[in-house]
């Protein structure tokens, strides 16, 4: 069965600094893709980034990067020159095709804080 | 402005009522995906549609129903079978072509009470 895990229930890191965020998966499809959310207070889950399976490179959108390392099945989050809007709940979730469409198992999360 | 709106964003449930989240987007989108979140946790997929009039069960249905008689609308009903229906409930939507990296995106949710 397909599995996310979030090991840090918790972060904090200072503005400025950059921080990872971890996140292994387990599953046995070759096909997946890999996507970070981020949850503010107000509950919205806001896209941030996604990395196929197939993809060497790995991805980047701005200040977020994926750190993809698919022999460990990992694809931690990394936030550069963080923000204090960067506070929040992070999501890492896997996609994989199942009887005609791409479900999507969410980890439990990682409570980010950014101290001034 | 392209989005995804959900109403209301709080709502109050008697036990025994049924109750209608509403979730519409204008993203052009044909899939159309509701969730569930409890205090703590991620996600879990309640229904999901793909085209109009049709839509599947995902893992936690019991106790909700839809319908998609509109491609840009998605609502979802709490029925008084299902048990612990307090929670924060997320509409998502995203193209469908297959690709496993089909992004799904949310809209701002709808945080049901029970009284």
């Amino acid at each position: 069965a397909q599995k996310i895990t979030q090991t840090q229930p918790g972060m904090f890191v200072q503005e400025k600094e950059a921080v990872t965020l971890d996140c292994t998966y387990d599953t046995s499809d070759q096909s997946y893709g890999l996507f970070w959310y981020k949850q503010p207070s107000s509950g919205e889950m806001i896209f941030l980034i996604y990395q196929g399976s197939y993809d060497e490179q790995n991805a980047t959108e701005g200040r977020y990067s994926l750190n993809f390392q698919k022999a460990r099945k990992s694809a931690n989050l990394v936030i550069s020159a963080s923000q204090l809007g960067d506070s929040a709940m992070y999501f890492c979730a896997i996609s994989f095709g199942r009887g005609g469409y791409n479900k999507l198992i969410f980890g439990a999360g990682t409570r980010l804080a950014v101290h001034p | 402005d392209g989005g995804i709106t959900q109403s209301p964003k709080y709502l109050f449930r008697k036990e025994g009522q049924n109750v209608t989240l509403s979730c519409e987007q204008n993203l052009n989108h044909d899939a159309m995906y509701w969730y569930r979140q409890d205090p703590g946790q991620g996600l879990r997929l309640i229904y999901y549609s793909q085209i109009v009039n049709d839509f599947q069960k995902g893992d936690i249905a019991e106790g909700y129903s839809v319908s998609r008689e509109k491609k840009e609308s998605f609502p979802l009903t709490v029925t008084s079978a299902q048990k612990n229906p307090t929670a924060f409930y997320l509409c998502a939507s995203s193209i469908w072509d297959g690709a496993v990296t089909d992004t799904q995106y949310f809209g701002p949710g709808t945080r049901l009470t029970v009284l």
